[in-house]
């Protein structure tokens, strides 16, 4: 247990289809994080939010549109997602952002039909 | 922009025994930290290791340790005495201590430990 919390832990979703990501983290950290994990490619960042601001938009689509209402918890809400959005995606927090310690929650495997 | 490689997309090891995961990377600066994660089946990502690019000295965590080459960006990871649980993907990393200090990945390799 790291304290990342995700929630739900499988996904599947038709394409025309609205849902959401959360994770929550119980650290106490001020920086929170989305990463894509497609099968055969590097870990794809895709957001950081710090003291709940977002400071890094990886040129995300808009179909995925993140939220973070307090420093603890973290969203991602999903709209007309295509066939390769399915992925595992994880969620991360650190102490600050660019902090040296990364913590994963065990992430949502999203299958989009 | 900095990359990383994993050349290796998949191990095997016997049990009890010693294996090396090769990383190397690319950038032009001269201060960074490198990481390798262990993602098991449960999907999540633990920090195993870390090593900051101004340290000669290769970091060690009990069974794992680090033989890091800064001249020839080379990042490869030992595991001694190998065991059951060891089995997981691991993933190499990069991260910057200037500008947006994003960790980069590796493609990670699939480690399998055989009884």
């Amino acid at each position: 247990e790291t304290g990342v919390t995700q929630t739900p832990r499988h996904l599947v979703m038709g394409m025309t289809n609205k849902k959401s990501l959360k994770c929550e983290q119980h650290l106490g950290h001020n920086a929170m994080y989305w990463y894509k994990q497609s099968a055969k490619k590097p870990l794809e960042l895709m957001f950081v939010y710090n003291f709940k601001e977002q400071t890094e938009n990886n040129s995300v689509p808009s179909r995925f549109s993140p939220e973070c209402p307090n420093s603890s918890h973290l969203f991602l809400h999903l709209h007309t997602l295509q066939p390769e959005d399915s992925a595992l995606y994880l969620c991360a927090s650190s102490q600050r952002q660019g902090g040296e310690k990364l913590f994963f929650g065990s992430g949502t495997q999203l299958s989009v039909l | 922009a900095q990359t990383v490689t994993q050349s290796q997309p998949e191990m095997s090891v016997q049990e009890a025994e010693t294996v090396t995961l090769s990383c190397t990377y690319d950038t032009s600066e001269s201060d960074y930290y490198l990481f390798w994660y262990k993602q098991p089946p449960s999907r999540q990502m633990i920090l195993v290791i870390r090593q900051e690019a101004y340290k000669q000295q290769n970091a060690t965590e009990n069974r794992f340790s680090v033989n890091f080459q800064k001249a020839a960006k080379s990042f490869s990871l030992k595991i001694s005495d190998s065991q059951l649980g060891d089995a997981a993907m691991y993933f190499c990393a990069y991260r910057s201590i200037q500008g947006a200090q994003k960790l980069v990945f590796g493609q990670g390799t699939r480690l399998t430990i055989n009884p």
